[in-house]
């Protein structure tokens, strides 16, 4: 079962604008990590943040998580059409353990 | 970072065939390497997870010998999708972890449709 809800299930923006997009998830984690996913495509790794960090950032990516929350976003600065793809987020409860995928956002970045 | 291949890309089937997908990892060793489905504009579903040398675990819910899971080296595994049947259309992506299991790499995936 799939642990993580993510919000919103679709965004729309133009190219420039910043994209922020939300995940929930119930357990306790050691890692959560975000995924992208071009159409008919398998995922590519984006970022990775440990259950003690807050904050982390990776050229125009920045993931923030909430442990009292079981919240974290990542948002996607100055977005660009290319940056057009599916966004997962997936929680590690231990490490080397399965990964648990979230529900996805679709994000259309318009030129 | 270490690729992950898939093959084929897309297959076409006719009903009660069986269909063989591959995954290799090319440039690492996958002691563990992970089955996933995904329907159209849904998430991944993991189907089972493939130890090299080990028979692999199967999700609840998902039928072993409809599904069927060989990794028989620390590079190859192959999904086989025995006696296909239109219902089984959908995308299958395997994925591999790295030395620590923590991040995945992912095939291509496999469009297969069942006619």
């Amino acid at each position: 079962s799939q642990q993580g809800e993510e919000d919103p299930q679709a965004l729309s923006i133009q190219e420039g604008e910043n994209a922020t997009m939300n995940c929930s998830y119930k357990t306790s984690i050691n890692n959560l990590q975000w995924y992208r996913q071009n159409s008919g495509r398998g995922l590519v790794h984006l970022i990775l943040i440990r259950s003690n960090e807050r904050e982390k950032h990776s050229g125009r990516l920045r993931v923030t998580l909430d442990t009292s929350k079981k919240s974290s976003s990542l948002l996607i600065t100055a977005s660009r059409a290319a940056d057009t793809a599916s966004y997962f987020c997936a929680t590690q409860e231990t490490s080397g353990s399965r990964l648990t995928f979230g529900e996805g956002t679709q994000l259309t970045v318009n030129p | 970072g270490a690729v992950v291949s898939q093959h084929p890309s897309r297959v076409i089937c006719k009903s009660g065939t069986s269909v063989k997908i591959e995954c290799r990892s090319l440039d690492f060793q996958a002691t563990t390497m992970f089955w996933y489905r995904q329907f159209p504009k849904q998430s991944l579903m993991l189907m089972a997870t493939s130890n090299e040398g080990s028979k692999a675990t199967y999700e609840q819910g998902v039928e072993k010998d409809k599904f069927l899971i060989n990794h028989a080296s620390l590079t190859l595994s192959t999904l086989t999708v025995t006696s296909a049947h239109p219902e089984d259309s959908s995308f299958y992506i395997c994925s591999a972890s790295d030395t620590v299991g923590e991040k995945l790499f992912f095939g291509s995936g496999t469009q297969l449709s069942v006619l």
